[in-house]
């Protein structure tokens, strides 16, 4: 069965932190892996990271994906209130669904 | 930017009743699902819709839950004889097709069973 480990669970930093949210998986026939975002409802996508793509950055967001350990980080720098969230990380395996982890809550104090 | 969208926001609705989500996917998107996340826990999926049938569905997805595109834009949900564990958020989520496979999530409906 597929699956997503994220950690840790949850994070309560500083504004102006670095922060580094990790994910794990086990999944049949990968095909890529993806970030989301998620405050009060909806995912909202963030990065996507295949084998032709493993590293991707957007302003202070990076991530980074490792197939020869099966992870991914997601490095947020000089964090901000706004970062306040639940980041999610799900794998595409061998159909396109996708496999969610239980995501990190990171909270961002003034 | 285009988005996914969904309704109603919220819906409460008693045991046993039936309810109908609603999506209408991005307009060239081809592929389309339904995910649902209870309350405190992980994001699931339900069921995946392509070229107007399922493609895959989870173990979740049993015979009182259906999915039909009735006109080429909606995407509905059908829960029929609902239950309090049905009791969640449900997202309706589309990717364009299997090159460009980042979903993209509308902002979901939560269904509160009592």
């Amino acid at each position: 069965e597929d699956k997503v480990v994220q950690s840790p669970l949850s994070l309560v930093v500083h504004e102006g932190d670095t922060v580094t949210l990790n994910c794990s998986y086990e999944v049949t026939n990968f095909r890529s892996l993806l970030w989301y975002k998620q405050e009060k409802k909806a995912p909202t996508f963030l990065f996507m990271l295949t084998s032709s793509g493993i590293e991707k950055k957007s302003g202070r967001l990076s991530s980074i994906l490792d197939k020869k350990e099966l992870s991914s980080i997601l490095n947020i720098t000089a964090t901000q209130t706004g970062d306040s969230a639940i980041y999610l990380c799900a794998v595409e395996g061998g159909s396109e669904k996708l496999v969610f982890g239980k995501g990190t809550k990171l909270t961002v104090n003034p | 930017e285009p988005e996914v969208t969904q309704t109603p926001s919220h819906q409460v609705t008693q045991m046993g009743q039936e309810v109908i989500l609603r999506c209408v996917p991005i307009s060239n998107h081809l592929y389309f699902y339904w995910y649902r996340q209870i309350l405190g826990q992980k994001v699931e999926f339900l069921v995946s819709f392509y070229n107007n049938e399922i493609s895959e569905k989870s173990e979740i997805f049993d015979d009182q839950f259906s999915v039909e595109r009735p006109d080429g834009s909606n995407f509905t949900l059908k829960i029929r004889s609902t239950k309090l564990e049905d009791s969640a958020m449900y997202f309706c989520a589309s990717i364009r097709d299997l090159m460009n496979t980042e979903a993209f999530f509308g902002q979901g409906t939560r269904l509160t069973v009592v």
